[in-house]
């Protein structure tokens, strides 16, 4: 099974930089997604680690360190748009490589 | 088209009823998903179709019962729901199992009374 853990409220400054940690103790462990979801909508997609390091996408970028069980998600130059919540999601190594959310953390951005 | 249309957007039924939600990609996937999220919790897989077969059924109930007619289009169809059975439920679709980006709609926001 999955367990995967993240602080469940944030809160940040727009112009600031927040990380977004997320822990996971898994049965089996083929890749780490992060997703953004706004109030009421669907998620989208953010990034996806499946070795170790640093993932750039412009503003956001993501980390990965499979010894530890770790990732975080970067969130440069934050702006109000920014207020979501931010699901972690594990892939496992079964047959069809289910993938498991965690509990989500609601940032949200002040001015 | 990076679009995962879901129809109706919000649906009341009551507890005798029977009902289906609709899920509709155009990007040639050939995995489908279907979600129950209630609020302030994660979304919660129920059913996966890879290549129109089901693939993974999360112990859902028998009420729920999904169908794919083709690689486009996921059915969910609903009888005998629960009070408890009220969230938003999504259909998400990737290019196929595993380490591929889920595209998701937005969403058919449930209610049984």
């Amino acid at each position: 099974g999955q367990n995967i853990d993240q602080p469940t409220e944030m809160t940040a400054t727009e112009g600031a930089i927040v990380q977004i940690n997320c822990t996971y103790q898994t049965s089996g462990f083929n890749g780490l997604f992060w997703y953004q979801q706004h109030a009421g909508e669907a998620p989208t997609f953010l990034s996806y680690n499946v070795l170790d390091g640093l993932e750039e996408k412009g503003r956001f970028s993501s980390f990965l360190s499979r010894s530890k069980g770790y990732s975080y998600l970067l969130l440069k130059e934050l702006q109000m748009k920014d207020s979501a919540s931010y699901l972690c999601a594990v892939r496992d190594t079964g047959g069809y490589q289910k993938v498991t959310f965690g509990t989500g953390t609601k940032l949200q951005v002040i001015p | 088209d990076t679009e995962v249309t879901q129809t109706p957007k919000h649906l009341v039924m009551g507890m005798t009823n029977k009902k289906s939600l609709k899920c509709e990609q155009h990007m040639g996937h050939r995995a489908m998903y279907w979600y129950k999220q209630k609020a302030k919790k994660p979304p919660e897989l129920m059913f996966v179709y890879s290549y129109e077969k089901l693939s993974i059924n999360e112990s859902v109930p028998s009420r729920f019962s999904p169908e794919c007619p083709n690689s486009s289009l996921l059915n969910l169809h609903l009888h005998a729901l629960q009070p408890e059975d009220s969230a938003l439920y999504l259909c998400a679709s990737s290019q196929r199992t595993g380490g591929y980006e889920q595209y998701f709609g937005p969403g058919t926001r449930l209610t049984v009374t």
